[in-house]
Order: structure tokens, then sequence, then C-alpha cells
């Protein structure tokens, strides 16, 4: 199975400033299957990314992916006040699925 | 609006089976994936399988091989996940998720836009 690998663990920023989060797989991810959520406490995750650059419907234009084979990367342009939350990647192009552990953005 | 919502929470004893319901509106319910993942307290998001509720197909990931048991009604636009001989690691919060795109898509599309609220399951002696 392809593991996928997160970091930073926690990623302490300010408010309209950018966040750089990556995910690296084990293995290559077919056709660059890879998707990046975003979760609140309490809450069931949101996708933001699919793909490993389209974005989710309704999803605001700071939010951005890249990447391809084991190296991805989701930035966010400038924080908001409701983007501090947990992030997680997921790849889907092979089986089983699989989802990073997480990037907590938390304000510094 | 596509809506997906699950049963309430359940409180198990080792051994015990547990079965959580996932019922859909706001699309046509034959026609795209449910998958069902969980997330146990404070940690990340496993994959369990997935199920075709067209066919009745299933798919399920080698960790819940026979333990696992995904079902589906369509005359109520329902999926089902039954897990058997529970364990206190099965502690988790269970949701059921829709594939972004139809069936009808050639592409692989197993990420999830829609997400039922979740269902908290407490093993516990």
């Amino acid at each position: 199975e392809i593991v996928l690998t997160q970091s930073p663990g926690t990623l302490s920023l300010s408010p309209g400033e950018r966040a750089t989060l990556s995910c690296r797989a084990s293995q290559s991810v077919s056709r660059n299957y890879l998707g990046w959520y975003q979760q609140k406490p309490g809450q069931a995750p949101r996708l933001l990314i699919y793909g490993a650059s389209s974005r989710a419907t309704g999803i605001p234009d700071r939010f951005s992916g890249s990447g391809s084979g084991t190296d991805f990367t989701l930035i966010i342009s400038r924080l908001e006040p409701e983007d501090f939350a947990v992030y997680f990647c997921q790849q889907y192009g092979s089986s089983p699925l699989t989802f990073g552990g997480g990037t907590k953005v938390e304000m510094k | 609006q596509v809506q997906l919502v699950q049963s309430g929470a359940e409180v198990k004893k080792p051994g015990a089976s547990v079965k959580v319901s996932c019922k859909a509106s706001g699309y046509t319910f034959t026609g795209y994936y449910i998958h069902w993942l969980r997330q146990a307290p404070g940690q990340g998001l496993e994959w369990m399988g997935w199920i075709n509720p067209n066919s009745g197909g299933t798919n399920y990931a080698q960790n819940f091989q026979g333990r696992v048991t995904m079902t589906r009604d369509t005359s109520i636009s329902t999926a089902f996940m039954e897990l058997n001989r529970l364990r206190s690691d099965d502690t988790a919060v269970y949701y059921c998720v829709r594939e972004l795109l139809p069936m009808s898509t050639s592409a692989t599309t197993e990420c999830f836009q829609d997400w039922g609220h979740g269902t908290l399951v407490t093993v516990s002696s």
C-alpha cells in the first residue's frame, strides 16, 4: 500500500501569511490521483483539491495544489481565520486508498 | 442538495457487532459509489471499502476482510456498514462518503466531496 507522509506536523502561522504543506508518497501516485482535505474539530473533512491540482466546488482560489509522482504540495496563499484546521492528503490511484497523517495549521 | 444522514452513536461491548446506516438524498442513489471511512480519536482517516449501490457489489480493504459487510437498500436510498467482532481499537467515528463523480464517468474519482456527519462507535467493556 502507498504510505503518505505529511510535513510538517504542525505549522504555526499568522493570518495573511502563506502556508505550504507537503505530502510525500512511498511510491508514485498513479495519474496524480491525489486529494487534499480540510478538517475542523467536530466536523467531517471537506474536499479542497482533487487530481493534485483541481479545486473542488466552492473552494476559494487561495487554495492551490501542485505536484506529481511522489511529491505533492498544498499552498494557502493568504491565511484567513477560518483556514486554521488540520489538512489531510489522500491518494486514490491504487488500492487500498490511503490518507496522510495530517498537518495542523495553527494560529501563531 | 446532496445529503448523507447517518444513524446515531452506538456503544458496544467487545465481541459484539454494529450496523451503521447512511440515508442518501438529493441525487440518484444508484449512480454513485458509496465508501466507508473511519477515524479513531485524534487520528487520521482509514478507508474500509466501497459498495456499488446499483449492483450491490463490494470491495473491502484487506484490514477489514471477514469482519465487515456493506449492503444497501435501494428502496430507501440507504447504505449500511456492519462490523463484527468489535475490539476496543474499533472505537472511532465512522463516515459514509459519496464519490466525487458518478459511475457513468470513466475516470477514477475515489475522492469525496460529500460526507455524512459521522457516527461515533464506542467499544468498551
